[in-house]
């Protein structure tokens, strides 16, 4: 079985520009989580779909936003980039259930000058 | 809120020592803990789980034990090797949810 696949794995923006990331779960999987790595506050949860719908929310300011497609790939998207947002992008797939195992992809690594 | 600490690193062992990251949780209610890996330049892997109270988790030579009593997950493997070198992240899971939540991270560095 195919893993998470993310693509791409590398990108370079400038500060303002706006970058779309995307997600492919495991065939099966309804659920799509986002994380943001960074060395300065690690690990930290964005959002969660299940099902097209925006299931969770984390701490993050309103340039960040998601979506989902009815095959329950993913993509999240960062407006107006800032320096801050270099970081690693994780997305995380499940079958959905509360509680469930998270499996992740290799990650987009984001950089912005 | 919920939260996850985990003893920081870097760890730096001898071939065949035997490793412990320590692990605490505080979370409401019964949450699912994980322990995760990250090898360089790659995602997590799901190393080992643990669902409830006194379940043991294991993989690849690692064990965790769920202690609602101290709200501990350690990590344990009784002799590590070269490729063992890595870091791991304990993170822990709502019952009613699917947001992890994760410790800071322990990088292992193991050497010959």
């Amino acid at each position: 079985k195919a893993g998470v696949t993310q693509t791409p794995r590398y990108l370079i923006k400038t500060r303002g520009q706006q970058v779309t990331l995307s997600c492919s779960p495991i065939s099966g999987h309804r659920s799509v989580s986002w994380y943001q790595q960074t060395p300065g506050q690690g690990l930290q949860f964005l959002f969660e779909y299940f099902s097209e719908t925006q299931r969770n929310k984390g701490n993050f300011p309103g340039r960040f936003s998601g979506r989902q497609f009815s095959n329950s790939r993913s993509e999240m998207n960062v407006s107006t980039l800032e320096l801050g947002d270099s970081a690693l992008y994780l997305c995380a797939s499940s079958l959905g259930l509360a509680g469930n195992e998270q499996f992740f992809g290799p990650g987009t690594r984001l950089t912005v000058l | 809120g919920d939260s996850v600490t985990q003893m920081e690193g870097p760890v730096t062992l001898s071939e065949e020592a035997f490793l412990t990251i320590n692990c605490t949780y505080t979370a409401t209610g019964y949450p699912s803990l994980f322990w995760y890996v990250q090898y360089p330049g790659e995602g997590l892997q799901l190393l080992l789980k643990a669902t409830k109270a006194d379940d043991k988790g294991s993989n690849k030579g690692f064990e965790a034990t769920y202690r609602k009593e101290t709200t501990s997950f350690h990590l344990e493997k009784g002799s590590v090797q070269v490729s063992d070198s890595a870091v791991y992240f304990c993170a822990s899971i709502k019952a009613a949810g699917n947001k992890l939540t994760f410790g800071g991270g322990t990088r292992v560095l193991v050497k010959p």
